[in-house]
């Protein structure tokens, strides 16, 4: 199984600040991957599909880059409704397998 | 617009099969380049895809469960269904259901339905 390990697992921030969100695959994955948020109780949300697609409706502060095995979530500016916990995915290899999760807290 | 809602037990006894399904609304279940999916979450913890039935019906399934999984589609009732036999306490989860366009990730989920397993 393709291992995904994002770095780092929870993350300090306060509203404002520029978040950066790193995966990496144990192999290459091409473009193959997805990010997601979820919120407490709440299921993933896709954020963003083949490393840097945008989904219809998600704010513009999101962005997604990378191929191969690195691969970076950014959120460039902070909102309070950004608290939450981030998955990457990939689908280039079966089985499909996610990240562990970055926790977004407030600082 | 799309939606999915998962249905099935929250308790389940120990090596029971446990059954799930999940309903697809606002659009056919057979109509686009789709993936239907099962993903579960245990508690706490993080995301494992479980498998999936395509609109064409073939299916694919995390090899760690294979041995016990079975996804089938009803076209009738425009609904996917998740099978897991001989379950465990292991098997504790939130299940969710989620639609995957195209290997390109998974834009619509199911609210998620908590499955324990006990007896």
């Amino acid at each position: 199984d393709i291992q995904m390990t994002q770095s780092p697992s929870s993350v300090s921030a306060s509203v404002g600040d520029r978040v950066t969100i790193t995966c990496r695959a144990s192999q290459g994955i091409s473009s193959w991957l997805a990010w997601y948020q979820q919120k407490p109780g709440k299921a993933p949300s896709l954020l963003i599909s083949a490393t840097s697609s945008l989904q219809s409706g998600v704010p513009s502060r999101f962005s997604g880059s990378g191929s191969g095995t690195d691969f970076t979530l950014t959120i460039s500016s902070l909102q309070p409704e950004d608290f939450a916990t981030y998955y990457c995915q990939q689908s280039s290899v079966f089985p499909w397998t996610f990240g562990q999760g970055t926790k977004v807290e407030i600082k | 617009q799309v939606q999915l809602q998962e249905s099935g037990p929250g308790l389940v006894k120990p090596s029971q099969t446990l059954s799930l399904t999940c309903t697809v609304s606002g659009g056919s279940i057979i109509s686009g380049r789709y993936y239907w999916n099962w993903i579960r979450q245990h508690p706490g913890r993080g995301l494992e895809w479980i498998g999936y039935i395509s609109t064409g019906g073939s299916t694919y399934y995390n090899p760690s469960l294979k041995s016990r999984v079975t996804i089938s589609v009803d076209t009738s009732k425009n609904q996917f269904s998740l099978r897991l036999n001989s379950m465990t306490s292991a098997d504790t989860a939130v299940y969710y259901c989620a639609r995957d366009v195209q290997f390109r990730g998974m834009d619509v989920w199911g609210q998620g339905t908590t499955v324990a397993v006990s007896s």
